[in-house]
């Protein structure tokens, strides 16, 4: 089955302990990206990826890191989360976005993170 | 830098009558608009995209969008709501990044949820 898997989906962790949330998609997509969403504020950008070491920064890239070192991986990293962190990511992924692209993007499940 | 507005937060429709969601963007330059649904505890699914082929725009369950460059807006519509189309809508919008040459820069709007009742 297509699709877009992220683990863990429920995180609660403390202030300052090194997290990562791993995202997986087994569509052969180009591109991937990854969203926090909070109330009122809609999907955010973090940071997106258009192929195997290609990543750019989305709209709200302070405090995240991420790499693509294969094409079916974006891991999503923490390295000192903040409770201002807590929200509900979603991972995303394309075929691709280039000129000439499909431009659709298919969401995986979201992990709900809490940072206490 | 891209930004999306969506008229109200929170619409109620009867089932039946027409769904008229609004999204307006900020951009020097056509960009690429999408519009995305998301039912409850579940992740986003998109509805329709305008990638500068035609202006109006057909999507998913009897919804479409009409690009206007004139008023840089997208907004959604249904003719007929239905109990099932109850769910939250954003609208989002493609940006140019000079960092990786591409349109892989998106902006959302922070959403409307739509209620339909009987």
């Amino acid at each position: 089955e297509a699709q877009v898997t992220q683990n863990p989906r429920y995180l609660i962790t403390v202030t300052g302990k090194k997290l990562t949330v791993t995202c997986s998609q087994n569509m052969n997509h180009e591109y991937m990206s990854w969203y926090r969403q909070d109330p009122g504020l809609g999907l955010r950008q973090i940071y997106y990826s258009m192929n195997v070491e290609v990543t750019d920064k989305g709209d709200v890239p302070e405090g995240y890191k991420v790499s693509r070192k294969e094409k079916r991986n974006f891991p999503l990293i923490l390295e000192s989360p903040s409770p201002n962190q807590t929200s509900l990511y979603f991972c995303a992924s394309s075929l691709s976005w280039g000129v000439g692209g499909d431009y659709e993007q298919y969401f995986g499940p979201g992990t709900r993170l809490t940072v206490t | 830098a891209q930004s999306v507005t969506q008229l109200g937060s929170h619409v109620s429709v009867s089932e039946g009558a027409l769904v008229l969601l609004r999204c307006n963007y900020s951009s020097s330059v056509p960009p690429y608009l999408f519009w995305y649904v998301q039912y409850p505890n579940q992740g986003l699914q998109l509805l329709l995209k305008y990638t500068s082929a035609a202006t109006l725009v057909k999507g998913i369950n009897g919804f479409e969008a009409e690009f206007k460059k004139s008023e840089t807006s997208f907004h959604l519509t249904k003719p007929s709501a239905h109990m099932s189309d109850a769910a939250e809508y954003f609208c989002a919008v493609s940006s140019f990044s000079l960092t990786t040459d591409s349109w892989g820069k998106l902006q959302f709007g922070a959403g409307t949820q739509v209620v339909v009742t009987p």
